[in-house]
């Protein structure tokens, strides 16, 4: 498995609270994203890090803001939940750009409720 | 826009039989192409992957084949097994911009 930990797990929270997501690796990979998957939309990315302090949005970032201050952690806040933004998130990591052949490989996912 | 299509949300195949799982695509940009599979309550795991200067990659029961011309990948699982029974994500690469997923296919292998 590859080294991807992701907290909360679990979490549930009241519409316009502040939320943030840890993901945590230790491969010392370049990539790393988030994705979010809900039923009927598959897996679509929220954000997406090539290296320290460089981010860029992915599909549907509208919402959520992101940082890495370390290699190793890649943040995902959501500044005022709101109930659209519940869902599963996964964080994901890689070694290079996807179309160089290498493979991004996923944690075991966060599951946010917003009530 | 949906770049990457499964157009089966589930699919019932019978124990030791073959498995097909399809997916379309419409960005002639993608050149590098992925089966994930998924089980309840746990993250994606990665499966088989395909270059576009092949047609055809094989790991053991799994093979995926891409068909360029006509935008068009699939996996085959032979035999399908019981734990093969999970959700299947195609996605496509073009760039560093992570991957594009397909909404995926639920496989359900029957005894």
């Amino acid at each position: 498995d590859a080294g991807i930990t992701q907290s909360p797990r679990h979490k549930v929270t009241e519409t316009g609270t502040p939320v943030t997501l840890r993901c945590h690796q230790t491969e010392n990979h370049r990539y790393m994203y988030w994705y979010r998957q809900d039923p009927g939309h598959g897996l679509r990315l929220i954000h997406y890090s090539y290296g320290v302090k460089d981010t860029d949005k992915g599909e549907v970032s509208d919402g959520y803001s992101v940082s890495r201050s370390k290699t190793e952690d890649f943040l995902l806040t959501l500044e005022s939940a709101t109930s659209s933004q519940t869902s599963v998130y996964f964080c994901a990591i890689s070694p290079a750009v996807s179309y160089s052949g290498n493979t991004i490989y996923f944690g075991e996912g966060s599951w946010l409720t917003v009530v | 826009d949906q770049q990457v299509k499964q157009n089966s949300p589930s699919l019932s195949v019978q124990e030791g039989r073959i498995s097909i799982l399809n997916c379309d695509y419409t960005n002639s940009m993608f050149d590098y192409f992925l089966w994930y599979k998924k089980y309840p309550a746990e993250g994606p795991t990665f499966l088989i992957s395909i270059s576009s200067i092949k047609d055809k990659n094989e790991d053991g029961r799994f093979t995926v084949f891409l068909n360029k011309s006509a935008k068009h990948l699939s996996l085959h699982i032979v035999p399908s097994q019981p734990g093969d029974s999970a959700v299947y994500f195609c996605a496509a690469s073009g760039g560093a911009d992570g991957l594009t997923f397909g909404k995926g296919t639920h496989l359900i292998i029957q005894p």
